[in-house]
């Protein structure tokens, strides 16, 4: 199956820091990337919708100034953790959508990010 | 809103033996179900994707079926051994293009 890198695998950084979690579609393209966050013993939970080009989508509950996200190209999304609180704290795994045959869909999932807050 | 339920939250069986892990969801309507496993601190691993016009798919010793009018999945592990403990999670996909939903995930220890 096609692959999905996620980078850095692991980040700890200190309160009120900003942190950088990078999602890469390695051998497809992707106009579009979903971010999930898990906390412990937790089910993912859908954080946004990243359309190549245009705006995230954001669900309810999800500060849009907070989880700042950018799909700059077909291959790249990137989540942005500002002034991080040990509360986020967290695995965030990103998972994109490849088409084939023009209208079959399926959605795989990058190995995640742990992110650690201090 | 779609909400999709796992049970049992754990289960625990000796090596060897057949089990069943269950899922529910709400609207019947979906795109496709897929059934993932993870590992603790690990991400996820797809086992198996069943699209809205399929019944059941079946990997080596799993086999998953669908039933869209009652809003039910099964994931049925054969012979089941220690390597196959993890998380096991179900998800839906609502509409080509929306993301998956998932269960909360079934804990399954396999004793030896």
């Amino acid at each position: 199956g096609a692959v999905v890198s996620q980078h850095p695998s692991r980040v700890i950084c200190k309160s009120g820091t900003s942190v950088k979690i990078e999602c890469r579609s390695l051998d497809f393209q992707a106009t579009t990337m979903f971010w999930y966050r898990q906390f412990p013993k937790q089910s993912l939970m859908l954080m946004a919708t990243s359309n190549e080009g245009s705006k995230a989508t954001y669900e309810q509950g999800v500060e849009k100034d907070k989880f700042l996200i950018n799909h700059a190209s077909l291959t790249l999304s990137t989540l942005t953790v500002t002034s991080a609180h040990p509360e986020d704290s967290s695995f965030y795994i990103c998972s994109a959508r490849e088409i084939k045959s023009g209208t079959q869909e399926t959605q795989y999932f990058g190995p995640g990010t742990r992110l650690l807050v201090l | 809103k779609q909400e999709v339920t796992q049970i049992p939250a754990a289960l625990s069986v000796p090596e060897g033996e057949n089990l069943v892990l269950n899922c529910s969801f709400t609207d019947s309507a979906i795109y496709n179900l897929q059934w993932f496993r993870q590992d603790p601190g690990k991400g996820l691993t797809s086992l198996l994707l069943i699209q809205s016009s399929q019944r059941e798919q079946t990997s080596g010793r799993l086999n998953a079926s669908l039933d869209k009018s009652s809003g039910r999945s099964t994931l049925y592990i054969a012979a089941s051994q220690p390597g196959d403990s993890a998380t096991y999670l179900c998800a839906v996909k609502n509409q080509a293009g929306t993301a998956l939903i998932f269960g909360k995930g079934t804990t399954l220890s396999v004793s030896s």
